[in-house]
């Protein structure tokens, strides 16, 4: 069974400023996607950005970018130039590729807060 | 095009009582998901559905949940009996498809259910 694992309960930025989000995950899959969600106070989830296993190159989406390194099941979120709006919940998510599983999977969340 | 829309969004039942969750796809969406969050916690998923069809239920409880996605109209969750413990906010997001960038997940607005 896959599992995703996320080691920063809380984080905390000042405006402007770079922060790191850490994510690991299991599995013995080789094809599958990763993506990183975001969820405001509002509660609605908003997809940040997507990875898929067999690229190298690592996502990008503006401020946003990933580290992902397949051999070590990491997938980390970089967030540049933090902006007050980014404060939320963020979530890591792992979803298996083909057949009928659709389903993602999870991580606990980073709640990041960005100060003025 | 309207998004994922899920009603209501906020639902209170007491002990015992059953509770009906809707969840309307995005228009050309045939793929609805099902999660729930606890508080202080990642969404975990309960169930994949297509048209008429049950894909995946691999993470609903064996009892007193079930779930529905008709030709017509919304998909359902029912829960029935309910107890303190299905006290949770509701997802539901729809996606295309289940490969390439079809597997895409938008997420509704949830419905926070509270048990009393």
């Amino acid at each position: 069974a896959q599992t995703v694992t996320q080691s920063q309960p809380e984080m905390s930025v000042q405006e402007a400023e770079t922060v790191t989000l850490s994510c690991t995950y299991d599995t013995s899959e080789n094809n599958y996607y990763l993506f990183w969600y975001k969820q405001p106070p509002s509660r609605q989830m908003i997809l940040v950005i997507r990875q898929e296993a067999y690229k190298q190159q690592n996502a990008t989406e503006n401020r946003f970018s990933v580290n992902f390194q397949k051999a070590a099941k990491s997938f980390s979120l970089k967030i540049s130039d933090s902006q007050l709006g980014d404060t939320a919940m963020y979530f890591c998510a792992f979803m298996k590729y083909g057949g009928s599983q659709g389903n993602l999977i999870f991580g606990k969340g980073t709640k990041l807060s960005v100060k003025p | 095009n309207a998004g994922v829309m899920q009603n209501p969004r906020h639902l209170v039942r007491r002990r015992g009582q059953e509770a009906r969750l809707r969840c309307s796809p995005m228009k050309g969406h045939s793929h609805v998901y099902w999660y729930r969050q606890l508080p202080e916690e990642g969404l975990k998923f309960m169930v994949y559905l297509q048209k008429e069809n049950i894909i995946d239920e691999s993470g609903m409880p064996k009892e007193r949940f079930s779930a529905e996605f008709p030709k017509e109209g919304p998909s359902i969750l029912r829960i029935q009996q309910v107890v303190r413990g299905d006290s949770a906010a509701y997802f539901c997001a729809s996606s295309l498809g289940t490969g390439g960038s079809y597997n895409e997940q938008f997420f509704g607005p949830g419905t926070r259910l509270t048990v009393l």
